[in-house]
């Protein structure tokens, strides 16, 4: 099982650039979500999902769009890149019910420097 | 809102020593709480889980936590350090319904030869 992918693994932008971050996992997972990691800050949720079609928003959610068409996959979109946006991004997902309820399983994530 | 601290964001010990990482949530008893483990450059993985009624859970690489309602502490450790257990350490509790969860700061271990 590949788990959770994202893709890509690195990427640099310049300001006001536009990028889509894909996050897919393997698991049948019915909850997915984005975090951005920033040094001394933790894991901060961006967006989340809680099932095909429907999406809701993390504590920091501004600058960033999301969509979920499909069960298996999460994109994180950033319409117009700025400097604060440099950060590592990491997807996660797990199941809704059952013994692994509420354990997040992550991907590798996503370094992206925004110039 | 459920929240956790995580104190001391560095933590050294010699090889051989004894881990303790200290987490402490900040209300009720919460359903569940977790240990994360994040080595360099790398997504977070699972190292063990609490839920009700347990006290000691034990985790994957001989890592072990304690739930002490008292004390509202999650702690962890591990008797022996060893030189591949260098790595970031989340623990984090469960949100809103339990569909998200709330990461504490994180804990960056060092350990000296």
């Amino acid at each position: 099982n590949a788990g959770v992918t994202q893709t890509p693994k690195f990427r640099v932008l310049k300001t006001g650039q536009s990028m889509t971050l894909l996050c897919a996992q393997d698991m049948n997972h019915e909850y997915m979500y984005w975090y951005r990691q920033d040094p001394g800050m933790g894991l901060r949720l961006i967006h989340y999902s809680v099932g095909e079609g429907t999406t809701a928003k993390g504590e920091v959610p501004d600058g960033y769009n999301v969509s979920r068409l499909k069960k298996q996959n999460f994109l994180l979109g950033l319409e117009s890149a700025a400097p604060s946006q440099t950060s590592v991004y990491f997807c996660a997902s797990s199941h809704r019910t059952g013994e692994t309820k509420n354990i997040q399983y992550f991907g590798a994530g996503t370094r992206l420097s925004v110039l | 809102a459920q929240s956790v601290t995580q104190l001391g964001s560095h933590v050294s010990v010699s090889e051989g020593a004894l881990v303790l990482l200290r987490c402490n949530y900040s209300s009720s008893v919460p359903p569940y709480l977790f240990w994360y483990v994040q080595y360099p450059n790398q997504g977070l993985q699972l190292l063990l889980k609490y839920t009700t009624g347990a006290t000691l859970v034990k985790g994957i690489n001989g890592f072990e936590a304690e739930f002490k309602k008292s004390e509202t502490s999650f702690h962890l450790t591990k008797p022996s350090a060893h030189m591949s257990d260098a790595a970031e350490y989340f623990c984090a509790v469960p949100n809103f319904g339990n569909e998200k969860l709330t990461f504490g700061t994180g804990t960056r271990l060092t350990i000296i030869p």
